[in-house]
Formats: C-alpha cells, structure tokens, sequence
C-alpha cells in the first residue's frame, strides 16, 4: 500500500545547525509529496511540496528534493532557528485516492 | 486567509457519552477531513466529505460518523465515547485536487478530547 515513514524523533539541535529530516515512502504510480509544520498549539500548515521527480519545494529556508531513485523527499535547513521549533509530517498524495497520507510526524526543538 | 474554525480546544466526557466535534470553513471548500493525532502514529483520516451529504470512510472509521448538512460544516459524532478516543482530532477543508495534483489542506487548531 501507499505509507510514509519518517525519522523518528525528537531531534534537538542548536539555532544556526544544519537540519535534515528523513522522510521516504511507499506509493504506487506518481504521487506528489509535501511536508506539514504544526506549531505548538496550532493545527498543520502546508511548508512546501514537490509534485514530481527531481522538483525542490522549498519555502522559508527549508528545501526537499522528490528523489524517485531513492523514493525520499528529505527535509533540509541550512541555519535553524528557535522559531523552527514545531512537528513536521511528510505526506503523500496519490492520484485517485482523494486524501493524503501522513508519516508519525517528527518533532524538532531548537535550543538558543 | 481560508479559515478552519473547530468549535471546542478541549472537551472532556465520559464514556458513553455521545459526543459532538464541531468544523465550520469560511472558503466555500468542497471537500472536508476528519483526523485524530496520537503520538509516534501521526495522523490517521476518520472521515472524508466530497461534498453536502457526501462521505467516505477514512482508514479508521469504526467508532465515528459524519454528518455534512451545508457546505461551510462537517461534524464528527463518537455515538459511544471510550477511553481508545481519547486523542487530538484536527479538522481540515481543500478544494478538489485538479488534473491528479492535490491541493493544500487547511487545519483547524484541533480539539484534544479526553474520555475518562
């Protein structure tokens, strides 16, 4: 079937470190691949997506390349901050099935 | 901004109660989700709405119904609440992915519901 794994957490890093989060998965055909930021105490927001092979999605310092080869779509940052501080969920959508599929989520702390 | 308005943060019941979630979007979205978050499962889709008195089963609908009357509202219904629904259930609403390309969900804040 069509999952997400990602890796596992917490991550704690300090500001101004270099991040990458794990993410690959599991899908039939040609899905598009996004990644999720929740905020303490907020619902999810939309970070960036990628919607074939070998696009980068990137938005607010964070980058994720669609890496078919290697079925991956690694989050990366060059320079954390504190404000980066939230869960992250990669996620999957396959044509057809009209919904998305998560991963666990990761949660990343960042220490001043 | 599209907003995704859950009525309760928090709510505490008892089991075997019947218990309401409440989702009110102001974007005119055709489709509208139900997720619960639980920690190191991510989250999992209950129920999915297409449209005004549509629905579809997500992966764990047992134990939940839906109710979709008008467009802007989608209600989450545990008709007998138990200890295994404790949990944190988000709200979301798109509008329909186009051309095999998904469009962005929009979340509410969630409400954390604890059944004791």
């Amino acid at each position: 079937g069509n999952s997400v794994t990602q890796m596992e957490g917490p991550v704690t890093l300090s500001e101004e470190a270099f991040l990458t989060i794990n993410c690959t998965y599991t899908a039939t055909g040609y899905p598009s691949l996004f990644w999720y930021v929740q905020y303490p105490g907020e619902g999810l927001q939309l970070l960036l997506k990628a919607t074939k092979a070998d696009d980068k999605g990137s938005n607010k310092g964070f980058e994720a390349t669609y890496r078919k080869e290697t079925t991956s779509f690694h989050l990366e940052k060059g320079s954390v901050q504190v404000s980066d501080s939230a869960v992250y969920f990669c996620a999957l959508y396959y044509q057809g099935a009209q919904k998305l599929v998560f991963g666990q989520g990761t949660r990343l702390t960042i220490n001043p | 901004d599209v907003k995704v308005t859950q009525s309760s943060r928090y709510l505490v019941k008892r089991t075997g109660e019947k218990v309401f979630l409440e989702c009110v979007q102001d974007m005119d979205h055709e489709n509208m989700f139900w997720y619960r978050q639980d920690p190191g499962l991510g989250l999992r889709l209950i129920y999915f709405s297409y449209d005004v008195k549509m629905k579809e089963k997500g992966d764990i609908p047992e134990g939940y119904s839906v109710s979709r009357e008008k467009k802007e509202r989608f209600s989450l219904i545990l008709e007998s609440a138990s200890t295994n629904q404790t949990s944190m259930y988000l709200c979301a609403s798109s509008i329909p992915a186009l051309g095999g390309r998904s469009s962005p969900l929009h979340f509410g804040n969630g409400t954390r519901l604890t059944v004791t």
